[in-house]
């Protein structure tokens, strides 16, 4: 496996509301990334964090943010929750900050209802 | 126009037959380029890099032609373990590093 965790599994909200969802990088791995893939599309690049600095974003509105920590764990957190965002929520991490193999972890489904 | 475009297909083949998967890319800076396989409902994985004078990996070959801006991946002697979605993969280094995803081509094989 990549070693690279995620919690929760499956996760359902409803409209408006806030969610935080986390991910385990694997040890030594300074670079993660976050992406959201809806449903027959491929995954879209939120945003990544180096060193526990945001150091590049994708098309997201700033209701998406994140956080890293030194313990190679970081969060992403959705405020206002949209029934858009209903997707699956996928962390990648990497020893540097490219380019690299990114190991992925299994995903967050989130239902927004 | 996206920045990397793939045939979502689905591709549907016979045991033993070779495919071939096309995609290509907007921005002629993009750096390095892969193909990740994605099982329904799992993680994608990265599958291989691709290298300009082309490469190989056992049944795989990944080919890139930065001239047209356009990657390809062929599977030979399809099995039906191949049954999944290919997701072309292009990093984009325009400020920060940004690893853009193609939407996937599904491929089924048949016995």
């Amino acid at each position: 496996e990549t070693g690279v965790t995620q919690s929760p599994t499956h996760l359902i909200k409803t409209r408006g509301q806030q969610v935080t969802l986390r991910c385990s990088s694997q040890s030594g791995h300074n670079t993660v990334s976050w992406y959201q893939q809806a449903l027959g599309q491929g995954p879209q690049f939120i945003f990544q964090y180096y060193r526990e600095e945001e150091n590049g974003r994708g098309n997201f509105p700033p209701r998406f943010s994140g956080l890293q920590f030194p313990n190679y764990s970081s969060e992403l957190n959705v405020n206002a929750l949209e029934l858009d965002d209903s997707a699956l929520y996928l962390c990648a991490s990497m020893a540097g900050q490219g380019p690299d193999t990114q190991y992925f972890g299994p995903g967050t489904r989130l239902t927004v209802l | 126009r996206k920045e990397v475009e793939q045939d979502p297909g689905p591709f549907n083949v016979p045991e033993g037959a070779t495919v071939a998967f096309n995609c290509t890319y907007s921005n002629s800076a993009s750096q390095s380029f892969f193909w990740y396989r994605q099982d329904c409902r799992k993680e994608p994985k990265l599958l291989m890099s691709v290298y300009s004078s082309g490469n190989e990996d056992g049944r795989f070959t990944a080919q890139l032609n930065r001239a047209s801006q356009y990657i390809s991946l062929l599977i030979r002697d399809s099995k039906l373990s191949d049954s999944a979605t290919y997701l072309c993969v292009v990093l984009s280094t325009s400020g920060t590093y940004k690893y853009i995803f193609g939407t996937g081509t599904r491929l089924k094989v048949l016995a």
